[in-house]
């Protein structure tokens, strides 16, 4: 099937931990995003990419990092830095066509919880 | 930069009432426009979109949305909603040259039997 995959689904740490959380997608879609979901703010950008080895900082960037060294896939560690991780995180793709990207696809999601 | 506002945050609504919910956002280029929806438990999925023609987009499930370029506004719409339209809306607006997808705060709707 084709789509995107989040993994875990539900994710625990201790605090001070670093964790990754896993994004993959078979669409073949150029662009990339991880959000943070929290009751009341909607949707929120961490960071985005359009292509591979490339990335920026979306609206909530502190306390997080990514990669994109493959094309299907877009971890985000969730650093020690991050002062209120527990959170929804969302991944999503889309086609990057010039100026204008389509509609973005979305994961299930992992829900993080740092104790 | 560009920001979204969804100016309800939650509505209440009886079956067979209509809907309409505001979306503004801010940005003077060109901008593609999305609403999504996100019912309970389940993942984000695509309402409708607006790319370019015609300012009146019809979606899925009955819904359709107006893009009105002089007040920056995509308020969706419905005339008759059911209970199975309770969920979270959220308006998006992807503008172009900044390539990257805005989201709103999002209006949780309820709808009553």
């Amino acid at each position: 099937d084709g789509g995107i995959t989040q993994s875990p689904k539900y994710l625990f740490r201790k605090e001070g931990q670093n964790v990754t959380l896993s994004c993959e997608q078979n669409l073949n879609h150029d662009a990339m995003y991880w959000y943070r979901q929290d009751p009341g703010q909607g949707l929120r950008l961490i960071y985005y990419s359009q292509i591979v080895n490339d990335f920026q900082k979306g609206d909530i960037a502190e306390g997080y990092s990514v990669s994109r060294e493959k094309k299907e896939s877009f971890p985000l560690t969730v650093t020690s830095a991050q002062k209120n991780p527990t959170a929804f995180y969302l991944c999503a793709s889309a086609m990057a066509g010039g100026d204008r990207n389509t509609e973005a696809f979305f994961g299930q999601g992992t829900r993080l919880t740092v104790v | 930069a560009q920001s979204v506002s969804q100016h309800n945050h939650h509505v209440i609504l009886s079956e067979a009432a209509s809907l309409e919910l505001g979306c503004n956002y801010s940005y003077g280029g060109t901008v593609n426009l999305f609403w999504y929806v996100q019912y309970p438990g389940q993942h984000l999925q695509l309402l409708l979109k607006y790319f370019s023609g015609d300012p009146l987009v019809k979606g899925i499930k009955g819904f359709e949305a107006e893009f009105i370029k002089s007040k920056f506004s995509f308020n969706l719409r419905k005339p008759s909603v059911q209970w199975s339209d309770t969920a979270e809306y959220f308006c998006a607006v992807n503008a172009a040259g900044y390539n990257k997808l805005i989201f709103g705060a999002g209006t949780r709707l309820a709808v009553h039997p």
